[in-house]
């Protein structure tokens, strides 16, 4: 099946680690996404693509590093730099970012500083 | 700037009530709506879109929104709710032109018996 696949589904780190989440889709997606989500705060975006080797800044980069190298591919790593990485993460795609492309999601990604 | 308010961030009906929640937009120009639900551990699940066409849209799981300019409001509405119902909805915007989604604060309803 078509789909978005995110690992792991929970990840515990220390302080001062660097942490990569993956994101896999295979959905022949032009554009992809990734959002931190907190209790009450809804969705914020972190970094976005449009194609490969492109990607921009969302409202609450810092901290987060991406790289876009393959079409299906969309790795997020959190830095020590992330004050407050633990989170739920979401990666999502579109066909591309047109103003009526919906965005498929993923199952998420559990981040838990210890 | 493009922005999404969802009023409650907690609704709690009865099974076989009706559903309400809702959602106000701000945008400079007229946006696409978006409403999505998510239960507890997992992705968002598109529910329906409004995309200029036709002002009530009808979505999965019975729900329907209707998309009003007059009061920039895009409430979701389901006659009857079912147990299965109970999970986290968001309302997200998208200016045209604009290239990100806005999400609302999310709205968490649960389903009495």
């Amino acid at each position: 099946d078509g789909g978005i696949t995110q690992s792991p589904k929970y990840l515990f780190r220390k302080e001062g680690q660097n942490v990569t989440l993956s994101c896999e889709q295979n959905l022949n997606h032009d554009a992809m996404y990734w959002y931190r989500q907190d209790p009450g705060q809804g969705l914020r975006l972190i970094y976005y693509s449009q194609i490969v080797n492109d990607f921009q800044k969302g409202d609450i980069a810092e901290g987060y590093s991406v790289s876009r190298e393959k079409k299906e591919s969309f790795p997020l790593t959190v830095t020590s730099a992330q004050k407050n990485p633990t989170a739920f993460y979401l990666c999502a795609s579109s066909i591309d970012t047109s103003n009526t492309g919906e965005l498929f999601f993923g199952e998420g990604s559990r981040l838990t500083v210890l | 700037a493009q922005s999404v308010t969802q009023l409650g961030s907690h609704v709690s009906v009865s099974e076989g009530a009706l559903v309400l929640l809702r959602c106000n937009y701000s945008s400079s120009v007229p946006p696409y709506l978006f409403w999505y639900v998510q239960y507890p551990n997992q992705g968002l699940q598109l529910l329906l879109k409004y995309t200029s066409a036709a002002t009530l849209v009808k979505g999965i799981n019975g729900f329907e929104a209707e998309f009003k300019k007059s009061e920039t409001s895009f409430h979701l509405t389901k006659p009857s709710a079912h147990m299965s119902d109970a999970a986290e909805y968001f309302c997200a915007v998208r200016a045209q032109g604009a290239q990100k989604l806005v999400f609302g604060q999310g709205t968490r309803l649960t389903i009495n018996p």
